[in-house]
């Protein structure tokens, strides 16, 4: 079964506090990864798409890397406004899998 | 200012009445999905359609329809079948099998 695991559910981070995020899954025919930032009440913003192992994206103060098995994204030196949702996706198919996301609270 | 838009933002049912929630985006993509969000789980997939005239049950149909006449707008009814529709709804659109980009979403609450 197509499944796709987020951990952990929250993280808090002082600010300035490098951290990762993962997303682990298990599915026939990965077509590609995708991550999303979700603040409360919105929609998701896309943030990556990862297409193959080995494969990394930056932007900003956030960058994603893509295993066989799983991605991370990685957070260097977070800021309260990154705090929000992290959602990661893979897509089988013509279908997307969500994780059911990582929340992360930065503090000043 | 391409993009989707969602419409309602809030939407309240009574019992036993079907709603319709739009979705209509201007990015020309082929693809349309729709999701429900419930607190603490992932998206889940109600229907999709990769072309006009077209569309396939996703993971949780039941109690719900969807239509797709025009290319732009893809609707999505919540029927009185749906025993607990109470959920935020997101619509999705993509070039077929690439980045799906969201709507800002619809809060269905049933009273």
């Amino acid at each position: 079964e197509d499944q796709v695991t987020q951990s952990p559910e929250a993280l808090r981070l002082q600010e300035g506090e490098s951290s990762s995020l993962n997303c682990s899954y298990t599915v026939s025919g990965l077509r590609g990864l995708f991550w999303y930032r979700q603040d409360p009440g919105k929609g998701p913003e896309f943030l990556f798409t990862l297409y193959s192992a080995g494969e990394e994206k930056e932007k900003e103060r956030l960058k994603a890397t893509l295993t066989k098995k799983e991605s991370f994204l990685h957070i260097t030196a977070p800021k309260p406004e990154d705090s929000a949702t992290y959602l990661c996706a893979v897509q089988s198919g013509d279908k997307f899998y969500f994780g059911s996301g990582t929340k992360l609270n930065v503090k000043p | 200012d391409g993009g989707i838009t969602q419409s309602p933002k809030y939407l309240f049912r009574k019992e036993g009445q079907n709603v319709t929630l739009s979705c209509e985006q201007n990015l020309n993509h082929d693809a349309m999905y729709w999701y429900r969000q419930d607190p603490g789980q992932g998206l889940r997939l109600i229907y999709y359609s990769q072309i006009v005239n077209d569309f396939q049950k996703g993971d949780i149909a039941e109690g719900y329809s969807v239509s797709r006449e025009k290319k732009e707008s893809f609707p999505l009814t919540v029927t009185s079948a749906q025993k607990n529709p109470t959920a935020f709804y997101l619509c999705a659109s993509s070039i077929p099998r690439d980045t799906q980009y969201f709507g800002p979403g619809t809060r269905l609450t049933v009273l």
